[in-house]
């Protein structure tokens, strides 16, 4: 059984520039949450889909981050235009249950914003 | 509110040594408390979980236990391997599905 996948696996973008994550869950997972990691600090919820809809979006730090699900299956998350303190590490999890004691992680996207 | 405060790192053991990571907890309601792990390269795994308090979770030699009076649930195993080398994170998580992340801690175990 694959593993949740993120793409790219690093970017680097300038500042006022667009990005769009990737994250591909397990499949037959409704859940899927973004996390974020920046600067070494703590890693802090975005937000939570249940297949196609957005259960929780309580972390979403401003609006230029757009997070989308269409069909319920694999989730994109778009940063535009991109700060500098945006940089960081942006990960994705699945579950498959609602609440679910273990979420699986992918290996996590590196932006850089410059 | 839900917060969770780890040792900053990074910590460097020999291989064999005993290892302890403190983690202390702040949640509303009754939290379950997890150590995830992220080898190099890799995502992070879940490395082990504790449900409710007195409860001791284990996994590949680590251990932890739900102290839910001085609300901690500290990482420990009795003799690290260079293999353990690697970000531990500790996390809760309550009526909410999301998790609460420490900052981590970098643990590095030289031969």
């Amino acid at each position: 059984e694959a593993g949740v996948t993120q793409f790219p696996s690093h970017s680097v973008i300038e500042k006022g520039q667009t990005v769009t994550l990737r994250c591909d869950p397990i499949s037959g997972h409704d859940n899927l949450y973004w996390y974020r990691r920046v600067m070494g600090k703590e890693i802090k919820f975005l937000l939570h889909f249940v297949k196609e809809s957005k259960q929780d979006e309580s972390g979403m730090p401003n609006n230029r981050f757009l997070a989308e699900r269409t069909g319920g299956t694999y989730s994109t998350l778009k940063v535009q235009p991109a700060e500098l303190e945006d940089s960081g590490v942006y990960f994705c999890a699945s579950s498959q249950e609602l609440r679910s004691d273990e979420q699986y992680f992918g290996p996590g996207t590196r932006l850089t914003v410059t | 509110g839900n917060s969770v405060t780890q040792m900053e790192g990074p910590v460097t053991l020999s291989e064999e040594a005993f290892l302890t990571i403190n983690c202390t907890y702040t949640a509303t309601g009754y939290p379950s408390l997890f150590w995830y792990v992220q080898y190099p390269g890799e995502g992070l795994q879940l490395l082990l979980k504790a449900t409710k308090a007195d409860d001791k979770g284990s996994n590949k030699g680590f251990e932890a236990t739900y102290r839910k009076e001085t609300t901690s649930f500290h990482l420990e195993k009795g003799s690290v391997q260079v293999s353990d080398s690697a970000v531990y994170f500790c996390a809760l998580q309550t009526g909410a599905n999301n998790l609460f992340f420490g900052t981590g801690t970098r643990l590095t175990v030289i031969p």
